[in-house]
């Protein structure tokens, strides 16, 4: 079946430093890809989202490229803030329900120290 | 309204009693998702409806979980004789329909807590 994948964490990064946060997925047929992010103590937010090979989502000096090759989706930034702590989601829509249903990876927790 | 709003936002019961969780999506939006979020772990689906049917139900973990929705809108989960497995957040989503998946706007959840 359709899955996502995305590395475990906890991430801890200095403020500054560059992040990756990897995702890959497994769907047949050609599904929409997205991160969200839910910052302590506040509800999942669409953070960015790609709905076709070489698309690249951005948001937020975020960024992702969807990656029909490596079927990847990995979150990048160049450099990371003490605010951008949060817990990070990779996510996929199921095609085979008509792209309405989506699929979520365990969520990578972010920790970025001053 | 402006966003998904959901109540009540922490809910605490005995086990075996029933709960009711309620969802009020962003006005329009006619697609609507129910999803468990256990501690440390990721999204669970529940359930999805398009308008007041829904066509999957696969995720519903017992014949003790049911949803509706009525008149498009407001949407009741209930679960009933809960069990201290059903502690968790249960968080409510809607989006646009249309051919494409635009991403969903979440509300805050409700926390249950089975004691």
């Amino acid at each position: 079946g359709n899955s996502v994948t995305q590395m475990e964490g906890p991430v801890t990064l200095s403020e500054e430093a560059f992040l990756t946060i990897n995702c890959t997925y497994t769907a047949t047929g050609y599904p929409s890809l997205f991160w969200y992010v839910q910052y302590p103590g506040e509800g999942l937010q669409l953070l960015l989202k790609a709905t076709k090979a070489d698309d690249k989502g951005s948001n937020k000096g975020f960024e992702a490229t969807y990656r029909k090759e490596t079927t990847s989706f990995h979150l990048e930034k160049g450099s990371v803030q003490v605010s951008d702590s949060a817990v990070y989601f990779c996510a996929l829509s199921d095609p085979g329900t008509g792209g309405f249903k989506t699929i979520f990876g365990a969520g990578t927790r972010l920790f970025v120290k001053a | 309204g402006a966003g998904v709003s959901q109540s009540p936002s922490n809910k605490v019961t005995e086990k075996g009693k029933d709960v009711e969780l309620r969802c009020d999506p962003i006005s329009g939006h006619t697609a609507l998702y129910w999803y468990r979020q256990s501690l440390g772990q990721g999204l669970e689906f529940l359930i999805y409806f398009q308008g007041n049917s829904a066509p999957d139900k696969s995720g519903l973990p017992s014949d003790r979980f049911s949803a509706e929705r009525t008149g498009g809108s407001v949407s009741t989960l209930t679960i009933q004789r809960t069990q201290q497995e059903d502690s968790a957040v249960y968080l409510c989503a809607s989006s646009s329909s249309g051919t494409e998946n635009y991403g969903y706007t979440f509300g805050s959840g409700t926390r249950l807590t089975v004691v």
